[in-house]
């Protein structure tokens, strides 16, 4: 059966300092790869999504990057975090032709 | 502007009874709708999904979806405690790779 895991699973970080968030998925080949936001009192936002190693689209425009180095491997970066980037991230996989994604447990981050 | 629409709630409804949530979209072209449970502090769990018009049932879960109203329902029959979380309604965007999700709407089952 097919497992997704992240870590880490909260995260404190001060203003200004790098991130990297990283999720993996077993037991499938060549997944749809997302990151999503969920922030306090908003829903889910749709960062990126992957649909091979290397390729990347970005939904919007931010200081967040993804790198997709291996077919189960997401990467959810920053150079310099914002008070803004606080917020539930979640990565999420899809293989079905219906594209039904299944969530990982998240990582939890605050900015301060 | 591709939208979801859900009543925030909370949707009270006492042990036994019938939930009934409810979402509209905006994008007609949309091929695949979802529905999600979330409870508080964790990740979002798929429950069902539905493509076809008409109804899908899971156990005590219903799914109806009406293309022409651009309407999606979830029911839960013999709503139980456990049932109460959040749940969000998700709707396939662009080119079948990205779900738009509704804000969600918050459900409480009384006992």
């Amino acid at each position: 059966s097919q497992t997704i895991h992240q870590w880490p699973a909260t995260l404190v970080q001060p203003v200004g300092s790098p991130l990297s968030l990283e999720c993996t998925v077993e037991g499938t080949s060549n997944p749809n790869l997302y990151w999503y936001r969920q922030a306090a009192g908003r829903g889910l936002q749709l960062l990126f999504y992957s649909v091979g190693i290397g390729q990347i689209s970005s939904e919007v425009p931010q200081n967040l990057s993804a790198s997709r180095p291996q077919d189960r491997q997401f990467i959810l970066s920053s150079k310099k975090l914002l008070l803004s980037d606080s917020g539930f991230y979640l990565c999420a996989w899809a293989t079905g032709v219906y594209n039904e994604q299944f969530f990982g447990p998240g990582t939890r981050l605050t900015v301060l | 502007q591709k939208e979801v629409e859900q009543n925030s709630g909370p949707l009270s409804v006492p042990e036994g009874a019938i939930a009934s949530l409810n979402c509209t979209y905006s994008d007609r072209g949309s091929q695949s709708f979802f529905w999600y449970r979330q409870y508080s502090g964790k990740s979002p769990e798929l429950i069902m999904f539905i493509y076809s018009n008409g109804d899908k049932e899971d156990g005590r879960f219903t799914a109806q979806l009406n293309k022409a109203s651009q309407y999606v329902s979830l029911l839960i029959r013999d709503s139980q405690p456990s049932d109460s979380a959040t749940y969000l309604c998700a709707v396939n965007g662009r080119a079948g790779t990205a779900l738009i999700f509704g804000k969600g709407t918050t459900l409480s089952v009384s006992s």
